[in-house]
């Protein structure tokens, strides 16, 4: 069973840049693409991009100017760093595998963004 | 790029069916067969129940059907069950590679 977990801090200035992490066990990391998604308090599900094992990368058009996302696959992992944060982008964030459509995702991490 | 369109709410007591509609354009719903649907209980991981416009995965209950015409997706519950009611998103692949999810419908078990 594939399982997913997000880390991170949980509160990032404004301005700042938003680390995340997403930790895969489980088995089946290798290709694969990954994913960030992300969820404001009362609003809609967002995909932010995704990553491919191999480092290949595809992401938002709002969001491109502003991702980043890298794949360490020693570690099963892979991360989602967000530049110039404001408000906006207070939301938790999902981390889910893609196969056409996102079978398996992650707990989410409620990321603030403080002025 | 704007999120695709569904109702902001359906309801229907236990037994019935309800249908939830996903309007997109042709450079997303119309042309792409990577629909999927999300059911999404709140404070939980977003769930897949269907993929490939009507593809049930492992463990989704049969009262759960998609289909697609045109430029519209839709999500069928039939014999809807209290743990039924949650949030569900639509979401589609696009030609530039990416995915774009619907606004969102909550459905309300009476």
């Amino acid at each position: 069973q594939v399982h997913l977990q997000e880390s991170g801090p949980g509160l990032v200035k404004a301005s700042e840049t938003l680390s995340l992490t997403c930790t895969v066990s489980g088995g089946y990391f290798k290709s694969y693409y990954w994913s960030w998604i992300r969820q404001p308090a009362g609003k809609g599900l967002e995909w932010i991009g995704r990553i491919y094992t191999t480092g290949s990368t595809d992401y938002s058009p709002s969001l491109k100017s502003r991702v980043t996302m890298s794949v360490h696959t020693s570690k099963d992992q892979f991360s989602l760093n967000l530049s110039s944060v404001t408000a906006a982008d207070t939301a938790v964030y999902y981390c889910a595998r893609e196969v056409g459509a996102f079978d398996y995702w992650g707990q989410g991490i409620q990321v603030t963004v403080s002025s | 790029q704007s999120a695709l369109t569904q109702p902001r709410s359906v309801s229907g007591s236990p037994g019935q069916s309800v249908t939830i509609s996903c309007t997109g354009t042709s450079s997303d719903v119309g042309t792409y067969n990577s629909v999927s649907w999300y059911q999404h209980h709140p404070g939980k991981a977003p769930k897949l129940v269907i993929s490939d416009v009507t593809k049930r995965p492992s463990g989704v209950p049969d009262r759960f059907s998609g289909s697609k015409s045109g430029n519209t997706a839709s999500l069928t519950i039939s014999g809807l069950q209290p743990e039924d009611e949650a949030d569900y998103y639509c979401c589609s692949s696009t030609g530039t590679y990416t995915f774009i999810f619907g606004t969102g419908t909550k459905v309300t078990v009476l």
